[in-house]
């Protein structure tokens, strides 16, 4: 069965500390990875789409990167406003295109 | 571009009753999913249309329903709502297979 698991479900960072969150999945065949960021009581905002292990994509102070069975968010130097859930979802090959989504990451960066 | 627009953004019903809520999708897309989120259940994915055609549908009962116009417009039918109905409905659009991007949603309260 195709499944998505993130960890840890909640992290806390000091302003300025690096860390890095994961996504596990098992997957038939994965047609693509995607991440997204969620505040409270708003939709998942989009940041990436992976393809293939061995990409990386960034923004600001975020990396993304992907292997064969997992993906990491790299979060460099977070400032408060990176606070967020941060969601992982992956889309196999097999036939219906369907999104797996992990039940996401809790970030809080203090000030 | 516009993003996804979702209608209304919040919504009170009592049990029993029925609610209809609407999606209107990136200009272009053809796909739009819905999905429920609740704090202890994360994203659930209720059903996607893609022209104007149910392609996918998730686990749930027969009381949640959907359709899409012609124009990829969405409405999303509960019929006898209950109180484990309260959730926060997200509609996400695409053009065909590739990333979906998100609505602010509908909170849906049921008294």
């Amino acid at each position: 069965e195709d499944q998505v698991t993130q960890s840890p479900e909640a992290l806390r960072l000091q302003e300025g500390e690096s860390s890095s969150l994961n996504c596990s999945y098992t997957v038939s065949g994965l047609r693509g990875l995607f991440w997204y960021r969620q505040d409270p009581g708003k939709g998942p905002e989009f940041l990436f789409t992976l393809y293939s292990a061995g990409e990386e994509k960034e923004k600001e102070r975020l990396k993304a990167t992907l292997t064969k069975k997992e993906s990491f968010l790299h979060i460099t130097a977070p400032k408060p406003e990176d606070s967020a859930t941060y969601l992982c979802a992956v889309q196999a090959t097999s036939g219906t295109y369907k999104y797996i989504f992990g039940t996401g990451t809790r970030l809080k960066v203090l000030a | 571009k516009a993003g996804v627009t979702q209608t209304p953004r919040y919504l009170i019903k009592t049990r029993g009753q029925q609610v209809t809520l609407s999606c209107s999708p990136i200009s272009g897309h053809r796909s739009v999913s819905w999905y429920q989120q609740t704090p202890g259940q994360g994203l659930q994915f209720l059903f996607e249309y893609f022209s104007e055609t149910q392609r996918n549908k998730g686990n749930f009962p027969g009381r949640f329903s959907g359709r899409q116009f012609s124009n990829s417009r969405s409405e999303m039918n509960v019929s006898t709502l209950e109180l484990g109905d309260s959730a926060l409905y997200l509609c996400a659009s695409r053009q065909d297979t590739d990333t979906q991007y998100f609505g602010p949603g509908t909170r849906l309260t049921v008294l």
